[in-house]
């Protein structure tokens, strides 16, 4: 079981807007650690996608979007396309592992 | 063009030794901490461990599924990451991916390599 608790999956039709939540505790990311997201298109390596919760790195388009309350974060991704089926993973910092954890991923499917 | 190329995958028995490379290039490789994530097959990311780099004195840090197993180095003349697994398990086998960030970034990581199949079996 992972200390990020994200949905298993997701899906969308094409155009649409989904988001994907990450809820973490009191040691990770209410403890105020930023969170990350990262894709996984299939048989490749993750790539990240937002940085320090809200920051898309050059070359991501603004169509994903991060944010944090409290314990938790999401990732939106509006204006759903078949080339955004992928695996999402979120990744922060644990105090209390002294070390970083991930979401378990969740599956993006686009209809 | 920045590249993280890992080598030395393979198959080995339970309680087996392995070494895993990871060659960079085309960043400032002494100005980034360096990681090992692994991927079981069909599961999700698992962090390894870090080692930072000159100026945060290269200390490393550890899961604990692999603490007292697992020993992270690097070689910052060679820009190149290591790792060494010893009493290798089952439950160890996992495509092993080094990533980098730049210090003092906040943790995420900025480049991955392609990876790295290690398969621990009798």
């Amino acid at each position: 079981q992972s200390v990020l608790t994200q949905p298993p999956s997701v899906s969308g039709a094409p155009g649409q807007r989904i988001t994907i939540s990450c809820t973490g505790s009191s040691s990770n990311i209410g403890a105020g650690y930023d969170v990350h997201w990262y894709q996984q298109l299939p048989g490749t390596a993750p790539k990240l996608l937002i940085y320090n919760n809200i920051n898309r790195p050059s070359g991501v388009p603004d169509r994903f979007s991060g944010s944090k309350s409290g314990t938790s974060a999401s990732l939106a991704i509006t204006g759903l396309q078949a080339e955004d089926e992928a695996d999402y993973y979120c990744q922060s910092y644990d105090s209390s592992l002294s070390g970083w954890v991930f979401g378990g991923g969740t599956k993006l499917t686009v209809l | 063009e920045v590249q993280l190329v890992e080598s030395g995958g393979g198959l080995v028995q339970p309680g087996g030794s392995l070494r895993l490379s990871c060659a960079a290039s085309g960043f400032s490789f002494s100005d980034h901490y360096m990681d090992w994530v692994r991927q079981a097959p069909g599961k999700g990311l698992e962090w390894v461990g870090r080692t930072r780099n000159k100026g945060n004195s290269y200390t490393t840090e550890y899961a604990a599924s692999v603490k007292g197993r697992f020993t992270l180095s690097r070689d910052d003349s060679k820009n190149s990451l290591y790792l060494q697994m010893n009493s290798l398990k089952v439950e160890d086998t996992a495509v092993y991916y080094c990533a980098s960030g730049r210090v003092a970034s906040g943790g995420y990581y900025s480049y991955w390599g392609q990876g790295t199949l290690v398969t621990v079996s009798s």
